[in-house]
């Protein structure tokens, strides 16, 4: 049983590249969602999902795309990445409807822009 | 802006002793959780306390919740080295957002 996994855990852009960080999960979780993690700030909400086919934007959506076209999958695609982008990205699920979103971390994708 | 916001921001203790760090949080909530995070790997669920609870423990963590001041407290007793590792607090808003701070940075010396 894997849990969530992402890939890359690392990796270094320059700026105006694109980019798809890859998330999935095993455990059959209808809510996935995404992370960000900067110094002192704690983890923000980039986006979100109840379920295949539904995304919503968390608090910084912007730059950023996200799909959910299986239960397993949501990746998050970075469309033109800025140095302000520079951070940790942590993808998460949860098994939707159990009354609490409790949630499941990957070990994280460390992204650079120069 | 952030929902939940943890103090103290550091917090060094030696192995053995008790480790308190609080959250705050801003609006009504339906549950609170904390989450562990050793450096350099994901966050691990810690415990969680629905807003009809004041106290709940799990082994050496304690967690406490005053919904009367929108705040709660975790509790580690007798700290080992292995509890080094940042400690975040959690809330769920919009019914299904979670929201974290920005955490608290505990160290445990051996």
């Amino acid at each position: 049983n894997a849990g969530v996994t992402q890939t890359p855990k690392f990796q270094v852009l320059k700026t105006g590249q694109s980019m798809t960080l890859q998330c999935a999960q095993d455990m059959n979780h209808e809510y996935m969602s995404w992370y960000r993690q900067d110094p002192g700030m704690g983890l923000r909400l980039i986006h979100y999902s109840v379920g295949a086919g539904i995304t919503d934007q968390g608090e910084v959506p912007n730059g950023y795309n996200v799909s959910r076209s299986t239960t397993e999958d949501f990746p998050l695609r970075l469309l033109s990445a800025a140095p302000s982008q520079t951070s940790v990205y942590f993808c998460a699920s949860s098994p939707w409807g159990s009354g609490a979103n409790v949630l499941t971390f990957g070990a994280g994708s460390r992204l650079t822009v120069l | 802006s952030q929902q939940g916001e943890e103090d103290p921001q550091a917090l060094s203790i030696q192995e053995g002793e008790n480790a308190t760090m609080n959250c705050s949080y801003k609006t009504s909530i339906n549950n609170l959780q904390w989450y562990r995070q050793n450096s350099g790997r994901g966050l691990v669920h810690l415990i969680l306390i629905r807003s009809n609870e004041r106290e709940k423990h799990s082994g050496r963590l304690r967690v406490t919740l005053d919904t009367s001041k929108k705040s709660s407290s975790l509790l580690i007793t007798a700290s080992r080295a292995a509890d080094t590792a940042s400690y975040f607090c959690a809330t769920e808003i919009d019914g299904n957002k979670l929201v974290f701070g920005a955490g608290t940075i505990l160290r445990v010396k051996s």
